[in-house]
């Protein structure tokens, strides 16, 4: 088993509408969740990160975190072409400093 | 703000070559990283620093690969010699003292060994 498990898509989605990007993890004690955007060629970039169960908001970034569940997802509302990316889960496992990825998802935005 | 700056950006070389990738961290950045990632894969980390000091090599295959971060600032990863399967990406990435410890990626070195 994957310690950080995301589906590889494509996820896609018209402009407009709500992406949803799941992400389940293998370690109960991990403490720290990253959301990482990476577009083709680039290199990735932090976009959300949340520590505690529930909502967190920014813009139209959405993560949530279900720890009892081993869960996190992020959604993205009024998706925008620009949103077009691998989304990648990172998640900081137990007390050490590692991150560790996910494989990514690949949304694909339609116009 | 500068970034992280990672040269050379693209690298061509057959097997069995050595080679050699540079990194220089954000300004006042202690800790840096260096990772590896494969296509369609997410970062793997290769080795961490804190300051000059390697703090976590364990996923660095030492039998080829080595690292140096000699002043605590600039850091270079060397593959010799190098395997097909070294192909990749190798990413550079720094953090400092914020509490969410985020890591900053420079741009990437893509490898490809022929």
């Amino acid at each position: 088993q994957k310690e950080v498990e995301q589906n590889s898509g494509p996820l896609s989605v018209p402009e407009g509408a709500i992406a949803s990007l799941n992400c389940t993890y293998s370690d109960r004690g991990s403490q720290s969740f990253f959301w990482y955007r990476q577009y083709s060629g680039k290199s990735p970039e932090l976009i959300m990160f949340i520590y505690s169960n529930g909502d967190k908001e920014d813009g139209r970034f959405t993560a949530q975190l279900n720890k009892a569940s081993q869960y996190v997802s992020l959604l993205i509302r009024d998706s925008q072409p620009s949103d077009s990316a691998t989304y990648l889960c990172a998640v900081v496992m137990d007390s050490s400093y590692k991150l560790i990825f996910g494989s990514g998802t690949r949304l694909l935005v339609r116009p | 703000e500068a970034g992280v700056v990672q040269s050379p950006r693209y690298k061509i070389i057959e097997k069995k070559q050595p080679v050699a990738f540079w990194c220089n961290p954000i300004s006042g950045h202690n800790t840096l990283y260096w990772y590896r990632q494969n296509l369609g894969q997410g970062p793997e980390l290769l080795i961490r620093y804190e300051n000059e000091e390697a703090v976590d090599d364990s996923q660095l295959p030492k039998d080829r690969f080595s690292a140096e971060r000699l002043k605590g600032v600039d850091s270079t990863l060397k593959i010799q010699p190098a395997e097909l399967g070294d192909s990749a990406v190798y990413l550079c990435a720094s953090s400092g003292l914020a509490a969410n410890n985020e890591q900053f990626f420079g741009p990437g070195t893509r490898l490809t060994v022929l």
